[in-house]
């Protein structure tokens, strides 16, 4: 029954590995995103993708990079982490065209980098 | 980019109260969305707003859309423990804008 869920929950590695974390929707939803959250609590969006295609690629290092291989999946893999990565990675999707408002978030992932 | 400041950045209450957060911008938005976010969990959306001057009601959640399109306000009446969390305004004009986040705690 969950509409978003992502893999792994918890990630801990060390500095300049090379991770993926895996987000799935079953909402039938056509765009999903991932957003960053820091120790702070900021949510900042990171992608966007709408049926299979990049929409929003904010500003983030190169060593990210999203793949979606269908509409209901959209991995992140993260290249050489840093320290800095540490943070907790949020999927979300929604409905309709892209950028549209109600978002549904999944359940996080916290990377920890060492 | 656009910045949402959301205020008060936490708030310590006794269960009963009445609670009231806004976020303010100096651009506008096309939509304003408040969220949840419990401990370990991901945001969970209580409100979304789709016109100026709208009110809307969820339970003991009640939350506008400012005329200007530029600022929002969360009022949570009657306040029970299990309000204890993290929200957040989140505004959209081609992307989703999230606020600093309000946490709520509240004293039983």
């Amino acid at each position: 029954d969950t509409a978003v869920s992502q893999t792994p929950k918890y990630l801990v590695t060390q500095m300049g590995n090379d991770k993926s974390i895996k987000c799935e929707q079953n909402l039938g939803h056509d765009t999903m995103y991932w957003y960053k959250q820091d120790s702070k609590k900021f949510l900042k969006i990171m992608f966007s993708y709408n049926n299979k295609e990049l929409i929003i690629n904010e500003t983030v290092p190169n060593r990210f990079s999203p793949k979606s291989p269908d509409k209901a999946h959209l991995n992140l893999h993260i290249n050489s982490l840093e320290l800095g990565d540490s943070a907790v990675y949020f999927c979300a999707s929604s409905q309709d065209r892209p950028l549209t408002n109600e978002q549904f978030f999944g359940p996080g992932t916290r990377l920890t980098v060492l | 980019g656009q910045q949402l400041n959301q205020s008060p950045q936490s708030m310590f209450i006794q269960e009963g109260e009445d609670v009231s957060m806004n976020c303010t911008s100096s651009s506008i938005f096309n939509t304003w969305l408040w969220y949840k976010q419990d401990p370990g969990e991901g945001p969970v959306l209580l409100i979304a707003l789709y016109k100026a001057g709208e009110l809307t009601s969820n339970g003991r959640l009640t939350a506008q859309f400012g005329i200007t399109r530029k600022d929002s306000f969360l009022n949570i009446s009657a306040s029970i423990p299990s309000d204890v969390g993290i929200y957040f305004c989140a505004g959209e004009f081609n992307m989703l804008t999230f606020g600093g986040g309000t946490r709520l705690m509240v004293k039983p």
